[in-house]
């Protein structure tokens, strides 16, 4: 069975700070990934998406970058973390477009 | 860009009342999903329409897609405590980009 890991679930950093998330998924081969982060009882901001390694769709202009290094491995960073980077963020994997999205636990990013 | 709007933002009622939440679209749908996300988690998915006019069923929830493919609709009967949650739609607009509702926050009293 596939599954989806992303980490750490909470998170505090200070302002212009670095950030690194990780998402890994087991179980498939050349998943979809996706990066969205999420206010408050909102919906989904789509940040980044990935159809194979090495390959990255910005959504949305921003402090962020998205890498892949591997085929089932999705990183989120920043080089200088600001306030408004706080947030929800969500990792998510399909097996492409018109199918499910599975989704990781989160991480709670607050920065301070 | 491809938009999607939820109506209503927020939804609270009495347990039993029937109820309906709406998504709409200014470009047209290859697919769309809707998902139930609880507080902390990720969401998961209720159900993929992918034909103009397509119905479908899941217990006391009914999804509908719109003929044109731009909107849907999520109609509760009898709604129950175990509702609560929110309530997102997503759509895939003819790539592989999934992108998802404003969200519509349920809230069922008992």
């Amino acid at each position: 069975s596939q599954t989806i890991h992303q980490w750490p679930a909470t998170l505090v950093q200070p302002v212009g700070s670095p950030l690194s998330l990780e998402c890994t998924v087991e179980g498939t081969s050349n998943p979809n990934l996706y990066w969205y982060r999420q206010a408050a009882g909102r919906g989904l901001q789509l940040l980044f998406y990935s159809v194979g390694i090495g390959q990255i769709s910005s959504e949305v202009p921003q402090n962020l970058s998205a890498s892949r290094p591997q085929d089932r491995q999705f990183i989120l960073s920043s080089k200088k973390l600001l306030l408004s980077d706080s947030g929800f963020y969500l990792c998510a994997w399909s097996r492409g477009r018109n199918t499910e999205a599975f989704f990781g636990q989160g991480t709670r990013l607050t920065v301070v | 860009t491809q938009l999607l709007e939820q109506s209503p933002q927020f939804l609270s009622i009495q347990e039993g009342e029937n109820l309906t939440v709406y998504c709409n679209s200014s470009s047209v749908f290859s697919s769309l999903q809707w998902y139930r996300q609880e507080p902390g988690e990720g969401p998961v998915l209720l159900v993929t329409v992918v034909t103009g006019g397509e119905v479908k069923k899941l217990k006391r929830l009914t999804f509908q897609f719109g003929d044109a493919r731009k909107d849907s609709s999520l109609h509760i009967t009898a709604a129950q405590p175990g509702d609560t949650g929110l309530y997102l739609c997503a759509g895939n607009f003819g790539n592989e980009k999934l992108t998802f509702g404003t969200g519509t926050r349920l809230t069922i009293i008992p």
